[in-house]
């Protein structure tokens, strides 16, 4: 079956603009999480929705990043006037259950973002 | 809070040689475990996972981990390199709290050698 896919796979920006990027989990997975890979953090945890419930926003680095789970599919994460320490590779992955559970998380291929 | 810390961010080995790719963490509570593959330009894949069942873990591609929580450890090894084991290595562990969110290790970048 479709993976985990994520869109556009690149993305160059001015710094300042804002940026939307997108998530489509695996059909039936009710939790879905964003991480970002930059060469100076490495691999981080941003914010993670499951089903119906508030999303647990602890990883967002600031105000200017936020995301949106629609329908409990399609997700998208939102960064307001990009800066230039914003560029990095942004991964999705989603999963079959929550808390407790040992379900594999499923990587997207990701959405490398510059800001210029 | 927990943290992983992978040992070496680059390894290289020689075609047919053993594979190890070294992983410790820290953890208040009793562990999941994870093993990643990244090959380039493309997403995380899994290779396997410690769930506190047995401590000699098997996973895909003829890789191995061994959980030694005396060690706080859970390295990564294949009896023998191929050329297309070339990727990045993360090791990642999982708060199983709420969210079951992945604390990432820096990554091991694994070359072979032919």
């Amino acid at each position: 079956g479709a993976g985990v896919s994520q869109s556009p796979s690149n993305k160059v920006t001015e710094k300042g603009k804002d940026v939307e990027l997108r998530c489509d989990p695996i059909s039936g997975h009710t939790a879905l999480y964003w991480y970002r890979q930059s060469l100076g953090q490495g691999l981080e945890f941003l914010i993670y929705f499951q089903g119906n419930s508030a999303p647990d926003k602890s990883g967002l680095p600031s105000d200017r990043f936020s995301a949106e789970r629609t329908g409990g599919s399609v997700s998208t994460l939102t960064i307001q006037r990009t800066q230039q320490e914003d560029s990095a590779v942004y991964l999705c992955a989603s999963s079959l259950a929550r808390a407790g559970g040992i379900y594999e998380q499923y990587f997207g291929p990701g959405t490398r973002l510059t800001v210029t | 809070a927990q943290s992983v810390t992978q040992l070496g961010s680059h390894v290289s080995v020689s075609e047919g040689a053993l594979v190890l790719l070294r992983c410790n963490y820290s953890s208040s509570v009793p562990p999941y475990l994870f093993w990643y593959v990244q090959y380039p330009n493309q997403g995380l894949q899994l290779l396997l996972k410690y769930t506190s069942a047995a401590t000699l873990v098997k996973g895909i591609n003829g890789f191995e981990a061994e959980f030694k929580k005396s060690e706080t450890s859970f390295h990564l090894t294949k009896p023998s390199a191929h050329m297309s084991d070339a990727a990045e290595y993360f090791c990642a562990v999982s708060d199983r709290s709420a969210g079951n969110m992945l604390t990432f290790g820096g990554g091991t970048r694994l070359m072979v050698k032919p």
